[in-house]
């Protein structure tokens, strides 16, 4: 069944830039049935959703983010990418990659999460 | 953005008892073009991502036993669960996908009693 696994460091110092990846398994990020996206989890905001991809490009980010956040995608290796840049203490949390049905977006599949932690 | 809130924020059943979850958007998630309410349930059990239960309000997820329901319309919905199982012990999210950015409710802890 579909997979998704995300990597990256698990500490950053503030003011930097954070950068995690999420791989896909069994499925290809370049359908045009599906959003690929990322939500972070942190006990103090609980869930919130970061952003989306889809297949062509296009991106739809949180506007409480926008101005940090950068989310790829590259089909060559069935994989997206999520950048947040000037990091905070505020940005410590698991962060989840998922995938969202194109007509339908919700997140049927999740992966089973990262943890990144903002110190120095 | 829409503003999701649930209640209660933890409940304790007896196993075999009837769980209830309410959750309320700030605005209706009634998409009146498909009469569909875009609103998902989600079980998030201790060191795991969270798990779509219900979508549509009212779908059962490929998988979900169904002793899980959802209702409601409009503004306000419910995740019922009619027999409680141990297994079952978790946090239950609702979220909106009717516009972005997608917002969750802050969640509900549900425990045997």
């Amino acid at each position: 069944q579909v997979q998704l696994h995300e990597s990256g460091p698990g500490l950053v110092k503030p003011s930097e830039t954070l950068s995690l990846t999420c791989s896909v398994s069994s499925d290809s990020v370049s359908s045009s049935n599906y959003y690929w996206s990322w939500i972070r989890q942190s006990p103090g905001k609980g869930l919130e959703w970061i952003g989306y991809i889809y297949y062509t490009g296009s991106t739809n980010y949180n506007p409480s983010l926008k101005s940090r956040v950068t989310i790829s995608i590259d089909t060559s290796t069935n994989q997206f990418s999520l950048r947040l840049s000037s990091v905070t203490a505020a940005d410590t949390a698991m962060y989840y990659c998922a995938r969202l049905p194109h007509q339908n977006n919700y997140m049927d599949v999740w992966g089973k999460g990262t943890t990144v932690t903002v110190s120095s | 953005d829409i503003v999701m809130t649930q209640s209660p924020d933890s409940l304790a059943v007896s196993l075999g008892e009837r769980a209830t979850i309410n959750c309320k958007s700030s605005q209706s998630v009634l998409y009146s073009s498909d009469n569909n309410n875009y609103l998902a349930w989600y079980q998030q059990k201790p060191g795991q991502p969270p798990k779509v239960v219900i979508y549509w309000a009212s779908t059962r997820e490929s998988g979900v036993p169904d002793r899980f329901s959802g209702s409601g319309s409009g503004t306000d919905f419910t995740l019922t669960i009619s027999s409680l199982r141990a297994e079952d012990v978790a946090v239950y999210y609702c979220q909106q996908y009717y516009s972005t950015p997608f917002t969750f409710g802050p969640g509900t802890r549900v425990d045997i009693k």
